[in-house]
């Protein structure tokens, strides 16, 4: 059976500082690979996805990046965090192909202060 | 622009009363509908797929339909109970926007006693 991990569960970091969120996917090969945010009370937001390794598509521009620098491994970065960017982080995955269920990981809790 | 509803305020109901929740779309003609569950702190959990060709789809207390004259999806959960207690997030799919989702706001419901 398939699984995701992130890590880490919660973050508090301070303005200014940088940022890498790791996301891990267990049991498939060639997943469709997302990020996204869901600030305090709002929707899900579309951050990146990707359907390769080095294959990154930006939804909303800002201070993140994306990388996919392994098959089943997506990693979300910024060089230097704004206190817009707290919100919880959510990676999820999907088969492609045409079966686009999508499977979340277990999210990261980020505060900018 | 494309956009998605789902009723923000809270809906609250009795156990055993049959919770429904609207899901409305405009300026979209999605090939498939789904619908997830969501728990404070957690990711969403995948629930039901619905296709543009089918009126309805059921899984044991769970029915949802599919309206593209309406342009909207109506989730029930009959005999609702406690554990029900969530937000719930519509998702229509558009074939050709590679691979995206685009999330609804959710609703949440509250079942009490």
């Amino acid at each position: 059976s398939q699984t995701i991990h992130q890590w880490p569960a919660t973050l508090v970091q301070p303005v200014g500082s940088p940022l890498s969120l790791e996301c891990t996917v267990e049991g498939t090969s060639n997943p469709n690979l997302y990020w996204y945010r869901q600030a305090a009370g709002r929707g899900l937001q579309l951050l990146f996805y990707s359907v390769g390794i080095g294959q990154i598509s930006s939804e909303v521009p800002q201070n993140l990046s994306a990388s996919r620098p392994q098959d089943r491994q997506f990693i979300l970065s910024s060089k230097k965090l704004l206190l817009s960017d707290s919100g919880f982080y959510l990676c999820a995955w999907t088969f492609g192909r045409g079966q686009e269920t999508q499977y979340f990981g277990p999210g990261t809790r980020l505060l900018v202060l | 622009s494309q956009k998605i509803e789902q009723n923000s305020e809270a809906l609250n109901i009795q156990e055993g009363k049959t919770a429904t929740l609207t899901c409305n779309y405009t300026n979209y003609s999605p090939a498939y509908l789904q619908w997830y569950r969501q728990d404070p702190g957690r990711g969403p959990v995948f629930l039901l797929l619905i296709r543009e060709n089918e009126k309805e789809k059921r899984k044991e207390r769970l029915k949802v339909t599919f309206d593209t004259t309406l342009k909207q999806s109506l989730f029930h959960i009959t005999a609702s109970q406690p554990a029900d207690s969530a937000t719930y997030l519509c998702a229509p799919f558009l074939t050709g926007t590679a691979s995206k989702l685009t999330f609804g706001t959710g609703t949440r419901l509250q079942v009490t006693l």
